[in-house]
């Protein structure tokens, strides 16, 4: 399996509080992605990153922000974190984009009062 | 309209059964197609990549249509771990961004 963490898997918060999940990899791959996944709509992007400091929007970027410093650490937050974003949150990584396949964290399971 | 689209199904199937699925997708110029499994509250895993001249992993054949636009993958002699949700997915010429169907549940029942 590749090597790629997610941290918390599991987080409940309140309305208006600020939330960081974290994505840690051990591949060296360039490519890293946030999506999260609801019922009804399935996977859909969020942001994602080509390189450190380089990172692009993706579907339903609204009300989250993302930071690549290294390349083994890819940052989405909430900065007020809405009841409509109570979702599960996928980190994924490629290694060549556009051909490659993508490897799956295992999830964060995000729950806003 | 979706990018990428999906029956949702339900599909249950007795063991042994075959069935298929497919998918279409929107844009014309995409790049690279797949097909992942998710299982119950897991992380989706690739299953196979579909190729223009078409693919088989065992049990498991894919094919893609570029005049039609759509994707197929069919089950042959289905088992009940098949049990899970089939994502398609597919990478268009975009940038590096996959697009996910919201994908067909299949149950496998003895």
């Amino acid at each position: 399996d590749a090597g790629i963490t997610q941290s918390p898997r599991h987080k409940v918060t309140e309305t208006g509080t600020p939330v960081t999940l974290r994505c840690h990899q051990t591949e060296n791959h360039r490519y890293m992605y946030w999506y999260r996944q609801d019922p009804g709509h399935g996977l859909r992007l969020i942001h994602y990153s080509y390189g450190v400091k380089d990172t692009d929007k993706g579907e339903v970027s609204d009300g989250y922000s993302v930071s690549r410093s290294k390349t083994e650490d890819f940052l989405l937050t909430l900065e007020s974190a809405t009841s409509s974003q109570t979702s599960v949150y996928f980190c994924a990584i490629s290694e060549t984009g556009r051909t490659g396949e993508l490897f799956f964290g295992e999830g964060s399971r995000l729950t806003v009062l | 309209r979706k990018e990428v689209e999906q029956d949702p199904g339900p599909f249950n199937v007795p063991e042994g059964a075959t069935v298929a699925f497919n998918c279409t997708y929107s844009n014309s110029a995409s790049q690279s197609f797949f097909w992942y499994r998710q299982d119950c509250r897991k992380e989706p895993k690739l299953l196979m990549s579909v190729y223009s001249s078409g693919n088989e992993d065992g049990r498991f054949t894919a094919q893609l249509n570029r005049a039609s636009q759509y994707i197929s993958l069919l089950i042959r002699d289905s088992k009940l771990s098949d049990s899970a949700t089939y994502l398609c997915v597919v990478n268009m010429n975009t940038g590096n961004q996959f697009y996910f169907g919201t994908g067909t549940s299949l149950t496998v029942i003895p």
